[in-house]
């Protein structure tokens, strides 16, 4: 286990409801990604926290945003529900800046309808 | 195009076998290159990381990046049925930061007892 935990492990929402996904980290690790994996796909880079500060985003429209708060867990919100934001959603957690192991948590499995 | 393009098999194998994974990419400012192995129903997992060009061992796995033909290659020896899972290489620039992580549409290998 990676001590990386994320709630809830299902989801399942409808098209224009907006969603707040959590996620754990290990103690220590002061920085968070939030990734989003569609089926059959390989992981997307939704946004990096970095001590409570947003420092790195992929091609996520503003819809899609976040928090990490001082406790190591951090938060994903997403408004305006589409069908394509059907996914499995991965936060990661590492320790510091320049380490390359990022601890991947299960994922929240979302499903809009 | 896809900045990574991977294989997605499905790849099915006899226990003992030795398997190669393969992933190419476009952008020649990757510097990192890893792999990660995900079981069903769970998050990535880092396998092994390497940086810039040349070869890696650990136990069974051999991690192999060859910058000039934009190339990475995965090798698993005496493969055991543990090993079936789906693997996904990823990638990322020096610069920039966030340890934004592109990543392949993954490999799904089945190795059989």
């Amino acid at each position: 286990e990676t001590g990386v935990t994320q709630s809830p492990t299902h989801l399942i929402k409808t098209r224009g409801q907006q969603v707040t996904l959590r996620c754990s980290s290990q103690s220590g690790h002061n920085t968070v990604s939030w990734y989003q994996q569609a089926l059959g796909q390989g992981p997307q880079f939704i946004f990096q926290y970095y001590r409570e500060e947003e420092n790195g985003r992929g091609n996520f429209p503003p819809r899609f945003s976040g928090l990490q708060f001082p406790n190591y867990s951090s938060e994903l919100n997403v408004n305006a529900l589409e069908l394509d934001d059907s996914a499995l959603y991965l936060c990661a957690s590492r320790s510091e800046q320049g380490q390359e192991t990022q601890y991947f948590g299960p994922g929240t499995r979302l499903l809009v309808l | 195009q896809k900045e990574v393009e991977q294989d997605p098999g499905p790849l099915s194998v006899p226990e003992g076998a030795i398997v190669s994974l393969n992933c190419t990419y476009s952008n020649s400012a990757f510097q990192y290159f890893m792999w990660y192995r995900q079981y069903s129903r769970k998050g990535p997992e880092l396998l092994m990381y390497t940086y810039s060009s040349g070869n890696k061992e650990d136990g069974r796995f051999t991690a192999q990046v060859d910058k000039s033909s934009k190339y990475i290659s995965l090798f698993i020896r005496d493969s055991q049925p543990s090993d079936s899972a789906t693997y996904l290489c990823a990638m990322r620039r020096v610069s920039g930061s966030a340890r934004q992580l592109t990543f392949g549409s993954g490999t799904q290998l089945t190795v059989l007892p």
